[in-house]
């Protein structure tokens, strides 16, 4: 069935690291593919998606990149801030009814 | 327009009570799903629907679960009786056009 795997966590970095989140996909179909980030406290925020191949989605300096070739559709931002910690989740839509299958999530910290 | 509304946002019961979630979804949206997180089994679909009836509930634990949603503005998630290991956070979530938009949540515990 339709899965996603995405890098175990917990990540910690230091403030203006590079970010990298890793995430594949279950190659079947032409799913749209999601990034979700959830704050402490409080439910998941669509973060960004792309709909089709070579399609790049971004949002808040966040970038993802829909590569069909490697089913991926990694994460990255230049330069972190403390107010990205989060529990990001990647995510591909499946089947009808905008069903969204979910990653376990990563957990990101960033530290000053 | 104000988001996906839960209530209540905290529940405190013991254990044998009837607990009920309510969600009221963004206007115009077709589809309603049910979610719950914990540490150990994280993002769980429980149930979802379109356009109010009942799609695929394969994802309900068991059947002291039920949800229902008796119009496109309403939803509700029942435990009953209630357990200690229903304790999580309870998610409704709404979408239309493929993009799905989360409630606040309704942090559950069950003593």
């Amino acid at each position: 069935g339709d899965s996603v795997t995405q890098m175990e966590g917990p990540v910690t970095l230091s403030e203006e690291a590079f970010l990298t989140i890793n995430c594949t996909y279950t190659a079947t179909g032409y799913p749209s593919l999601f990034w979700y980030v959830q704050y402490p406290g409080e439910g998941l925020q669509l973060l960004l998606k792309a709909t089709k191949a070579d399609d790049k989605g971004s949002n808040k300096g966040f970038e993802a990149t829909y590569r069909k070739e490697t089913t991926s559709f990694h994460l990255e931002k230049g330069s972190v801030q403390v107010s990205d910690s989060a529990v990001y989740f990647c995510a591909r839509d499946s089947g009808g009814y905008q069903k969204v299958t979910f990653g376990t999530g990563t957990k990101l910290q960033v530290i000053p | 327009d104000a988001g996906v509304i839960q209530s209540p946002r905290h529940e405190v019961t013991e254990m044998g009570q009837e607990v009920t979630l309510r969600c009221k979804p963004i206007s115009g949206h077709n589809s309603l799903f049910w979610y719950r997180q914990t540490m150990m089994r994280g993002l769980e679909l429980l149930i979802y629907f379109n356009n109010n009836v009942p799609i695929d509930d394969s994802g309900m634990p068991e059947d002291r679960f039920s949800a229902k949603m008796p119009n496109a503005s309403f939803s509700t998630l029942k435990i009953q009786p209630s357990e200690p290991r229903d304790s999580a956070v309870y998610f409704c979530a709404s979408s239309y056009s493929g993009d799905t938009f989360f409630g606040p949540g309704t942090r559950l515990t069950v003593l």
